[in-house]
């Protein structure tokens, strides 16, 4: 069955160091898509990234975010300088279009030091 | 008010018994619902979508959706102790066209033997 991959599954930084996560989505999907989840509190939107652009970025993917897609298979998400208030649990989702749902990857665990 | 808000639980039931999950949502806008069950430490997992209002059911479980009143549910018969996780109630952003979905934060279902 197809599924999105993630990599690294768990990341530790400095505070201020650049991070990349890496993502696969399914190989036939149209729409990527990053969330965070902080330990213990909700899964929450950070972006969303359609035809080699973003589509919609949410309040807390400020200018230390970027999203990027290189070529035909991967999606990453890089964070310029990382804070404390970074660290958390990172998925990657994707999407074949309508109204059909999002299929997650297993997460990415960054800690910021 | 919250966008999506859930009763966080946790919700106990025996074996067997049948799990009842609440969801209400914010954006009327909103056409698509999904429920995804989520295991600690690990990423969400598609159980159920709905699109139209009534009752849909799939195995043990039955997703009820009222628009009008703004309220997803999520039945689970024949509870087990395999269900025991946090089920995350998301609808799709009514205003926005990007597919994003917008989680609550999830009611944790304890199921005991």
């Amino acid at each position: 069955e197809p599924e999105v991959t993630q990599t690294p599954s768990h990341q530790v930084t400095q505070m201020g160091q650049e991070v990349i996560l890496r993502c696969v989505p399914i190989s036939n999907h149209l729409y990527f898509y990053w969330y965070r989840q902080i330990l213990g509190q909700k899964v929450e939107f950070l972006v969303s990234f359609y035809n080699n652009e973003i589509s919609e970025k949410s309040e807390i993917f400020d200018d230390q975010f970027s999203v990027e897609r290189p070529d035909g298979s991967n999606f990453t998400l890089k964070i310029r300088s990382t804070k404390l208030e970074d660290s958390a649990m990172y998925f990657c989702a994707s999407r074949s279009g309508g109204d059909r749902e999002l299929f997650f990857g297993e997460g990415s665990r960054l800690t910021v030091l | 008010q919250k966008e999506v808000e859930q009763n966080s639980g946790p919700l106990s039931v025996p074996e067997g018994a049948i799990a009842s999950l609440n969801c209400t949502y914010s954006d009327r806008g909103s056409q698509s619902f999904f429920w995804y069950r989520q295991y600690s430490g690990k990423s969400p997992e598609l159980i159920m979508s709905i699109y139209s209002n009534g009752d849909k059911e799939d195995g043990r479980f039955t997703a009820q959706l009222n628009k009008a009143s703004q309220y997803v549910s999520l039945l689970i018969r024949d509870s087990q102790p395999s269900d025991s996780a946090t089920y995350l109630c998301a609808p799709k952003g009514g205003s926005s066209n990007t597919g994003k979905l917008i989680f609550g934060q999830g009611t944790t279902l304890q199921v005991k033997p």
